[in-house]
Order: C-alpha cells, then structure tokens, then sequence
C-alpha cells in the first residue's frame, strides 16, 4: 500500500523567506502528484498537479517538482508572506486512489 | 460558477441515529470521492465512484454507504455502525487525469 510522508510537520518562517516543502512516496507507480492548500476548517485547494512524465509545474511563486523514481516531490514557496500562512498537504494517484500526506504547517511572521 | 457543494457545514448526529451528508459537483466530472480527515491525520478515502450507478469501497469503508445515481450527486450515509463519526468530511471529484476539486467539507458531531 502507498505511504505518503511529509516532513517537517510544522515550519515557521519569517516573511520574505523562500521554503521547501517535502513529500515522499512509497511506490513509484503514480500517475501523478498533486499539491493542496487547506485553511483551517476549509476544504482543500488545488496550488499544482504534476504528471507522472513531468518533472516540475510552475504557478507564479510556487514550483513543484518530481522525481519518481525516488519517491519524492519538493514545493518550493519563493519570497513567503504572512497569506501563505495555511496546511499543505501532498497527494499521489495511484490510478483508482489517491493517497494524502499528514501535511505540513506553515506559519510566516510578518 | 463551477464547484462542489456540500451541506451540511455542521450536523450533529443522535446515538444509533443515520445521517446524510450532501455534495453536489456541477463540473461535469465523472469521478466523485468521500475522505474523512482525523486532526493529525491526513485524508483517508471512505468510497468513491468512477462513474454513475457503480462505486467502490476505500480504506474506511465500514459504518458508511454511498449512491451514485446521478453524476452530479454522491450522498454519504454515515450509519449508527460507524462507532466513531466524529470527523471532518470532505468531498472530491475528478474528471480523467486533471486536478482533484474539493468542496469546503461538512464537519460532523457527536450529540
């Protein structure tokens, strides 16, 4: 069964920080990845899907990249603000499933 | 606007009461998915449906059941089986291989 992992659980950052973020993945069969924003009690928002052939997507200041092959995805948050502030969670697709990370906190100080 | 809707924002459920949570999709996808998210978890599947009149189960599945009888609608029916409701639900859908919408969740209790 995939395992998904994040890490760190939590990160605190002062505004104006560039970040990464991890994900890695058990299995290597995916069809793609796909990173989400929550706000607390908010349902999730899509921020990047990448497919399984891509290696990176890009939106404004976020970049996502993939490397399946060694189970891992990184989301890279250039020059943070306090809106960025919110959980991020990763998720692999497996074809029928997806299956979602714990997620990482993310607190930037003004 | 296309999205999910799903309602109740908070229900609150009597012991050996059923309970039904709407989500509603007017994105046209065929896919629908229920995850129920635990704090410090992350989202486990509960069911979803590739397509009208079929579903499957997810990880979770005991204590819940679903319909697919319209391609806009997936109904949960969290049943008086499931000893531990309590959670934040969240409905999903997906149309082949793009990005997975999300409604805003329904947040179910215990009375």
């Amino acid at each position: 069964k995939q395992e998904v992992t994040q890490i760190p659980a939590a990160l605190s950052v002062p505004e104006g920080e560039n970040l990464v973020l991890n994900c890695s993945f058990t299995d290597s069969a995916i069809y793609n990845l796909q990173w989400f924003r929550q706000d607390p009690g908010k349902g999730l928002t899509s921020l990047l899907l990448i497919q399984s052939s891509q290696r990176e997507q890009t939106s404004g200041r976020l970049n996502a990249s993939l490397d399946k092959s060694s189970g891992r995805s990184t989301l890279y948050i250039a020059a943070s603000q306090p809106g960025d502030s919110a959980t991020y969670l990763c998720a692999v697709n497996t074809g029928n499933q997806f299956y979602f990370g714990t997620g990482t906190s993310l607190t930037v100080i003004p | 606007d296309g999205g999910i809707t799903q309602s109740p924002k908070y229900l609150f459920r009597k012991e050996g009461q059923n309970v039904t949570l709407s989500c509603e999709q007017n994105l046209n996808h065929d896919a629908m998915y229920w995850y129920r998210q635990d704090p410090g978890q992350g989202l486990r599947l509960i069911y979803y449906s590739q397509i009208v009149n079929d579903f499957q189960k997810g990880d979770i599945a005991e204590g819940y059941s679903v319909s697919r009888e319209k391609k806009e609608s997936f109904p949960l029916t969290v049943t008086s089986a499931q000893k531990n409701p309590t959670a934040f639900y969240l409905c999903a859908s997906k149309q082949g291989n793009q990005p997975q919408h999300f409604g805003d969740g329904t947040r179910l209790s215990i009375l």
